[in-house]
């Protein structure tokens, strides 16, 4: 089965701060994502890498970075934490155009 | 701009009965569909893959995919209590290297 790793369920964070989310997965995935989800607002894609060092933006990057450094681990970046940025956190990853499999999901507090 | 737009609901049917749930998408050029389970607070699940034209049959569920009317469709027969969750379309538009997620349609089951 494939697994994907978040490393934290529960965060909580002041503004101002520099928070990471890390995610691992262990099936050797080209593609790994971050989304966002809100209530109402459905799933949205904030960044994605489909290669070491590679990342892409998808439709909401701002306030956000991310960095893969080697091809299990895809962390994402808030540079400078809002409380806007209160969320569920979800990490995914797949072979190309093959479905995703996501984490269990950080929800972040940001206070 | 791609869009995948599903059935807002929310949709309830009686246990036992047979619950459709319905997924447009604009793109002709899609090549992937999947559906994915969401029970509140957890993540997404995936329950189908479909590529290709007409049904595909795993258990209670049956995928429909339709490509000349953009469309594809999840029916869960005999359904129990436990299927109550949101059901997310998700397309991948052949070149693509994310998926387009539709906002969910929320199913409860009646007991």
């Amino acid at each position: 089965d494939v697994k994907v790793t978040q490393s934290s369920r529960y965060l909580v964070k002041r503004t101002g701060e520099k928070v990471f989310l890390e995610c691992v997965q262990d099936m050797d995935h080209e593609n790994m994502f971050w989304y966002r989800q809100d209530p109402g607002l459905g799933l949205r894609l904030i960044y994605f890498s489909y290669d070491v060092k590679m990342k892409e933006k998808g439709d909401i990057p701002e306030g956000y970075s991310v960095s893969r450094e080697k091809k299990e681990r895809f962390s994402l970046i808030l540079e400078s934490a809002s409380t806007n940025q209160t969320s569920m956190y979800l990490c995914a990853s797949s072979f190309p155009r093959q479905p995703q499999h996501f984490g269990d999901g950080t929800r972040l507090s940001i206070l | 701009q791609k869009e995948v737009e599903q059935n807002s609901g929310p949709l309830s049917v009686p246990e036992g009965a047979i619950a459709s749930l319905n997924c447009t998408y604009s793109d002709r050029g899609s090549q992937s569909f999947f559906w994915y389970r969401q029970y509140s607070g957890k993540s997404p699940e995936l329950i189908m893959s479909i590529y290709s034209n007409g049904d595909k049959e795993d258990g209670r569920f049956t995928a429909q995919l339709n490509k000349a009317s953009q469309y594809v469709s999840l029916l869960i027969r005999d359904s129990q209590p436990s299927d109550s969750a949101t059901y997310l379309c998700a397309v991948n538009e052949g070149t693509a290297r994310q998926l387009t997620f539709g906002s969910g349609t929320q199913l409860t089951v009646l007991p």
